[in-house]
Formats: C-alpha cells, structure tokens, sequence
C-alpha cells in the first residue's frame, strides 16, 4: 500500500456524461499527479498540482480539468465523454519539495465509457 | 518535450536467466530516472530508481546503470523468477513532468 488513496475504483457511465475522480495523497506529500493509462498502452502524464496550485500540464484534453483542494487532495474532472477515454485513470504523489523526490501512485480508477 | 523510447516491447526468458531492458531518452536536463513494475490492473510500483550523479545502482537481483553521455538507462534483472513477470516501464523526469516509456512485458517461463 503506497498510501495514496483513489476512489471510485471502478465507473462506468455513458457517452457525453461527467465524472470526477478523487485522489488523496500520502500524508505530508505536496504534489499530485495525474496519469491515463489505456487499454495495454503506457502511461500519459496529464497534469501535476502543488500545493494547491497548477505546476505543470502534459497532454490533458481541454474536456478535462482538475484542481487540488486547501486539504491536499485532488479530483479530476472529466466531461464530455467519449468512447475513447476509456481508461485507468492513476494519480500519484510526492513530496516535491526536493527536486527529485519518487512519486507514488494510487491504486487507479477504472473508468468505462459506454 | 522529453521523448523516452523503451526496448523490447516484449521479452520472454528462461527462469533463472538475466533480462535488460534498454530505455533512451532526448533532454540532457533530464535527471531523474525510476524503474516501475506493474501488474495486470494494479498500480506501477516503483523497483528502483537512479539520479544523474550515478552511473550504477544495485538492489538485490535488481540493477540500474545510467549513460549520461549516451542518454540510456537499462535496468537489468538477474535470476529471474516466475513472479518477476509483468510490464516494467522506464520514467523520465524532465523538470516537473514524468515521461513514461511504452512499457516492456516480460515473461519468466518456469
């Protein structure tokens, strides 16, 4: 167990609809991160917040959003959906404040998109 | 952006045999370079990990070197066993951003 913690586990919704996915970081750690991971593919970064603000963005769809709340913890907005993000939603966590701090990640949502 | 390419995509070996996967990647500032193991629809786990002062870490059957100069990293597994088997990926830390390789599966026949 990382300590970081995902809920839902698993989602399943149709297309056009919206979810949220909640992360909560190991206690103490600053950053969150969020990855996609499709069906027998890697892992795409989306976005990291730190300390409640954005501190870097990857490929996340202008569908997408995500914020990090004054407790630390994370939710990932995803609207309009489509077929195709259908996916493991993870997201990760570190302490950010050293530089090269290991990020650990969450047990992931599975999200289906019918 | 960093771009990691990541080889084999596949590799298959014998118990008891070693297994290298090769990672490549293009921004010199890179430098922070995690080995992560994941199981089928679980969480990557980090296995070992290296930063660019060192050229070769080692943890029990698990190693890592690092080419700077070459910008290659290879993780390398000795003696491997039957639970050793699963899709191990290379990351890449680029500033604030982790890229990923596109993953290597590997199976260890008993």
């Amino acid at each position: 167990d990382s300590g970081v913690t995902q809920t839902p586990k698993h989602l399943i919704t149709a297309t056009g609809q919206r979810v949220t996915l909640r992360c909560s970081p190991r206690s103490g750690d600053l950053s969150v991160y969020w990855y996609q991971q499709s069906l027998d593919q890697g892992l795409q970064f989306l976005i990291q917040y730190y300390n409640g603000e954005e501190r870097a963005k990857g490929n996340i769809l202008e569908r997408f959003s995500a914020q990090q709340f004054p407790d630390l913890h994370s939710e990932l907005n995803l609207s309009s959906l489509e077929l195709g993000d259908s996916a493991l939603y993870f997201c990760a966590s570190n302490i950010a404040g050293s530089y090269l701090d290991t990020q650990y990640f969450g047990p992931g949502t599975r999200l289906t998109v019918l | 952006g960093e771009n990691v390419e990541q080889h084999p995509s596949t590799l298959s070996v014998q118990e008891g045999d070693s297994a290298v996967i090769k990672c490549t990647y293009s921004d010199s500032a890179s430098n922070y370079f995690p080995w992560y193991k994941q199981e089928l629809g679980k969480r990557p786990q980090l296995i070992i990990d290296i930063r660019s002062n060192v050229g070769e870490k080692k943890d029990q059957r698990i190693a890592v070197t690092l080419n700077k100069t070459a910008k290659h990293f290879s993780l390398h597994i000795t003696e491997t066993q039957p639970e050793d088997s699963a899709v191990y990926f290379c990351a890449v830390r680029e500033f604030n951003k982790f890229y990923f390789g596109s993953g290597t599966k590997l199976n260890v026949k008993p």
